[in-house]
């Protein structure tokens, strides 16, 4: 089956921990994405990647970093310096960079105490 | 920046038609979207259209755009109650990947 896995499905974390968040895709798409959300509110882009080895940051980039080493993998760490990291995060890919369908993940729910 | 605009809540009985309306101030926006987000999931995407359509009619779905006023639409008809779930407008930033979206409006549908 294709799609996009993210894992795990629910984190904990102490303040103070970096920790990061898994997302794979096996649809070959080009671009992924990082969003952010939060109750009562949409979708806040964190980071985007267009093609191997390249990213771009999006609207709340700071306190987060990206990699993306493999076509297929785009993990998002949440740094210490984030200030309010508890929030669900979904990641998405698309099959190019016109953003015509973005497919996303079932999402990862990160509460930090 | 841009921005897209929706109303929180839409409560409607099942059988009844729902309209979930949505405005946007990108202009040059080519695509946009709606998509559905039930609890504790990620977002499906339920339908696009593209800016230079006015409707998109796709089974009991109807989206219309009013670009002059940059109004979205989405009608859902005879709305059941697995139909619940929060719906997200979107709009695409100028001509790249980058997707706005709205806050979300969470439709409820009662027996």
């Amino acid at each position: 089956d294709g799609g996009i896995t993210q894992s795990p499905k629910y984190l904990f974390r102490k303040e103070g921990q970096n920790v990061t968040l898994s997302c794979e895709q096996n649809l070959n798409h080009d671009a992924m994405y990082w969003y952010r959300q939060d109750p009562g509110q949409g979708l806040r882009l964190i980071y985007y990647s267009q093609i191997v080895n390249d990213f771009q940051k999006g609207d709340i980039a700071e306190g987060y970093s990206v990699s993306r080493e493999k076509k297929e993998s785009f993990p998002l760490t949440v740094t210490s310096a984030q200030k309010n990291p508890t929030a669900f995060y979904l990641c998405a890919s698309s099959v190019g960079t016109g953003g015509l369908e973005q497919y996303f993940g079932p999402g990862t729910r990160l509460t930090v105490t | 920046g841009e921005d897209v605009e929706q109303s929180l809540f839409l409560s409607v009985r099942e059988g009844d038609s729902s309209v979930i309306n949505c405005t946007y101030t990108d202009s040059s926006s080519t695509y946009l979207y709606w998509y559905k987000q039930e609890p504790g999931a990620g977002l499906q995407l339920l339908t696009y259209i593209f800016s230079n359509m006015d409707m998109k009619q796709d089974q009991r779905l109807t989206v219309l755009l009013n670009k002059k006023d940059k109004h979205l639409s989405l009608r859902i008809a005879d709305t059941q109650t697995g139909d619940s779930a929060i719906y997200f407008c979107a709009e695409n930033e100028g001509q790249g990947g980058k997707l706005i979206f709205g806050q979300g409006t969470e439709l409820s549908v009662k027996p």
